[in-house]
């Protein structure tokens, strides 16, 4: 199975300001047909997953622009620009390219 | 709006069976296909298996293997897990999410999550 790996596995972030996560694969996530199969997750307290970004940089229909996803190959990042208080909760990386599909560890946000 | 709904908590003691059904709405059921993924508590995301909704072709983990079983009812747009032989290391919250036909998209949306507690 691929495994995914996150870091770090908390951050503390004031309002305002950026924070960043990083997704590393144990194999290459670029499938033949061109596409990198690595998707970003939410899971705010007491609720399902949500879906942030799929395929590395794309954001999913209503999640605001201040959450960029980016890399190939086995390196992604999640950033977000400036954090809000709505953001708090645990993101996940997720990859998709073999069954099973794998979820990183988790990083959990929180706000000074 | 395309909604997953998922039947409520389990207690169970070790040894059981366990059987949660998602319902969808909001969308047309054959032409997707059910993922389910577990979260044991604290723990990060499992995926368990996938079921594609038109003709019930599945795939499981082998981690389940011979303990897993998903079907669904296309006629109540209800997809359902079994599973079977439960220890405690099955207690967690299962979730339904749905997905294209493709192994490669992401599930979403998943359901509210059903929580199963394997206890003697």
């Amino acid at each position: 199975d691929i495994v995914m790996t996150q870091t770090p596995l908390s951050l503390s972030v004031t309002p305002g300001q950026p924070a960043s996560i990083s997704c590393k694969s144990t194999q290459s996530l670029l499938h033949r047909d061109g596409k990198t199969y690595l998707y970003w997750y939410l899971q705010r307290p007491g609720q399902p997953p949500q879906l942030l970004i799929s395929e590395v940089s794309r954001r999913f229909s209503g999640v605001p622009d201040r959450f960029t996803g980016s890399g190939s190959g086995t390196d992604f990042t999640l950033k977000i620009s400036r954090v809000e208080a709505e953001d708090i909760g645990v993101y996940y990386c997720m990859q998709s390219i073999e069954l099973p599909q794998t979820f990183g560890q988790g990083t959990r946000v929180e706000i000074k | 709006q395309v909604h997953l709904v998922q039947s409520g908590a389990e207690v169970k003691k070790p040894g059981a069976s366990v059987t949660i059904s998602c319902k969808a709405s909001g969308y047309s059921f054959p032409a997707y296909a059910i993922h389910w993924v577990r979260q044991a508590p604290g723990q990060s995301l499992e995926w368990v298996g996938w079921i594609n909704a038109d003709n019930g072709n599945t795939k499981y983990s082998k981690k389940f293997q011979g303990r897993i079983s998903v079907t669904r009812d296309r006629s109540a747009s209800t997809a359902y897990i079994k599973l079977t032989k439960l220890t405690s290391e099955d207690s967690a919250v299962y979730y339904c999410a749905r997905s294209y036909f493709d192994f490669w998209s992401a599930p979403t949306p998943w359901g509210q999550g059903t929580l199963v507690t394997v206890s003697s």
